[in-house]
């Protein structure tokens, strides 16, 4: 089944206390991003990945870091988190290319919880 | 740069009524266009997309929506709508015909259908 999956699902931590999302799909997507979603806000992309090694700043980066290694994965890491971090966090790809419809798949969220 | 309003952060409707839902981007070139469904504590799922040719686009579970070119806009309606209806909607744009262009989601629409 073609999907994107983020581990953990839900996630209470406290201020300072280094944390890594995981998300991997299994699509061979080029394309991944992360977004952030906050009542009232709506979604607000925190950073982007075109291909292996290549990252980019989304909308609301700071305070976030990302990696991408390998092509199905794209971990987000806060080094330092704070409670202004408290969140749900999706991650999403799709594939790139000329004439594509750039329509994103979505992971389940991650409810992240820092005191 | 692209961006895009929902006009209504909740809409309350009985079921069986009729709804729309309004959304209007700005972008200075071709666009993308889709609309999101957030049910309660799920992951985003698409409810359809608008890339070219007819301006009605029909989607999932009833949803239809209209491409407006003139007036920027790209409602979601739905003729009768369900109990089940009830989540947030979310509209996003993608600059077309560019398969590395980002997608940027507006504020989101909670649809609340009471019996």
């Amino acid at each position: 089944e073609a999907q994107v999956t983020q581990n953990p699902r839900y996630l209470i931590t406290v201020t300072g206390k280094k944390l890594t999302v995981t998300c991997s799909q299994n699509m061979n997507h080029e394309y991944m991003s992360w977004y952030r979603q906050d009542p009232g806000l709506g979604l607000r992309q925190i950073y982007y990945s075109m291909n292996v090694e290549v990252t980019d700043k989304g909308d609301v980066p700071e305070g976030y870091k990302v990696s991408r290694k390998e092509k199905r994965n794209f971990p987000l890491i806060l080094e330092s988190p704070s409670p202004n971090q408290t969140s749900l966090y999706f991650c999403a790809s799709r594939a790139m290319g000329q004439g594509l419809s750039n329509e994103q798949f979505f992971g389940p969220g991650t409810r992240l919880t820092v005191l | 740069a692209q961006s895009v309003t929902q006009l209504d952060s909740q809409v309350p409707v009985f079921e069986e009524a009729p709804v729309e839902l309004r959304c209007n981007y700005s972008s200075s070139v071709s666009v993308y266009l889709f609309w999101y469904v957030q049910y309660p504590n799920q992951g985003l799922q698409l409810l359809l997309k608008y890339l070219s040719g007819s301006t009605l686009v029909k989607g999932i579970n009833g949803f239809e929506a209209e491409f407006n070119k003139s007036q920027t806009s790209f409602h979601l309606r739905k003729p009768s709508v369900h109990i089940s209806d009830t989540a947030e909607y979310f509209c996003a744009v993608s600059e077309g015909y560019s398969g590395y262009s980002t997608l940027t989601f507006g504020k989101g629409t909670m649809l609340l259908v009471s019996p």
